[in-house]
């Protein structure tokens, strides 16, 4: 069966760096985009990026160019978000999902919550 | 744009059915047949309940149904039961291959 299963939760301060994995099993890693999702403390879902696993290509919400980088590394079936400079507002889950079909996410992982204070 | 629109919320009586909207343009929902359609029950990861306008994924009750007319999208859910109270959001695609999300409705069963 398939299941996306993210890496455990962070605590950053201002201005750090962080990185959360999702790592991917019952499929073939390469044949389906993932996407990153986030949400913020009782706010709505906000799409950030996607990567194309089998070419690595990605695309990024225009609000987070500069500050998100998606990777993946296919040996381990695993995608990674990585977001700098962090600020108190980027405190929020943070979700892989996988691109089922054309631009509508089939499979979710749990999500990372990601706390963003000094 | 920053979000599709939703109304905050929508309610409606065991039995009953309810209609949520997703309002958006000409660039994502007006221009594409790719509006999807998410539950989301509290501390959970979304659900998928419809793609491409009005299809539902295996497992999704028939009671779950979508359509598009112009820039907006529907969706409605028939014979409400008590689990579908739940937040619902929307997303389209939008152009130079991104993805837009609603603001989300909170749906109640009365």
């Amino acid at each position: 069966q398939v299941q996306l299963v993210h890496s455990g939760a962070e605590v950053k301060e201002p201005g750090a760096s962080v990185k959360v994995s999702c790592k991917a099993s019952g499929y073939t890693f390469t044949s389906y985009a993932m996407h990153w999702v986030r949400q913020a403390p009782g706010q709505r879902l906000e799409w950030m990026g996607w990567i194309n696993v089998g070419s690595g290509n990605t695309k990024y919400s225009q609000k987070f160019q500069g500050r998100v980088t998606i990777t993946r590394d296919t040996s381990a079936s695993t995608a990674y978000m990585e977001l700098s400079s962090l600020r108190s507002e980027d405190t929020a889950v943070y979700y892989c999902a996988r691109a089922g079909g054309k631009w509508n996410y089939d499979y979710w992982g749990q999500g990372t919550l990601v706390t963003v204070s000094s | 744009q920053s979000a599709l629109t939703q109304p905050p919320s929508a309610s409606g009586s065991p039995g009953q059915s309810v209609t949520i909207s997703c309002t958006g343009t000409s660039s994502d929902v007006g221009g594409y047949n790719y509006v999807s359609w998410y539950q989301q029950h509290p501390g959970k990861a979304p659900k998928l309940m419809i793609f491409e306008i009005s299809k539902r994924p295996s497992g999704v009750p028939d009671r779950f149904s979508g359509s598009k007319s112009g820039n907006t999208a529907s969706l409605t859910v028939s014979g409400l039961q008590a689990e579908d109270e739940a937040d619902y959001y929307c997303s389209s695609y939008a152009d130079s291959n991104t993805v837009i999300f609603g603001g989300g409705t909170k749906l109640t069963v009365l």
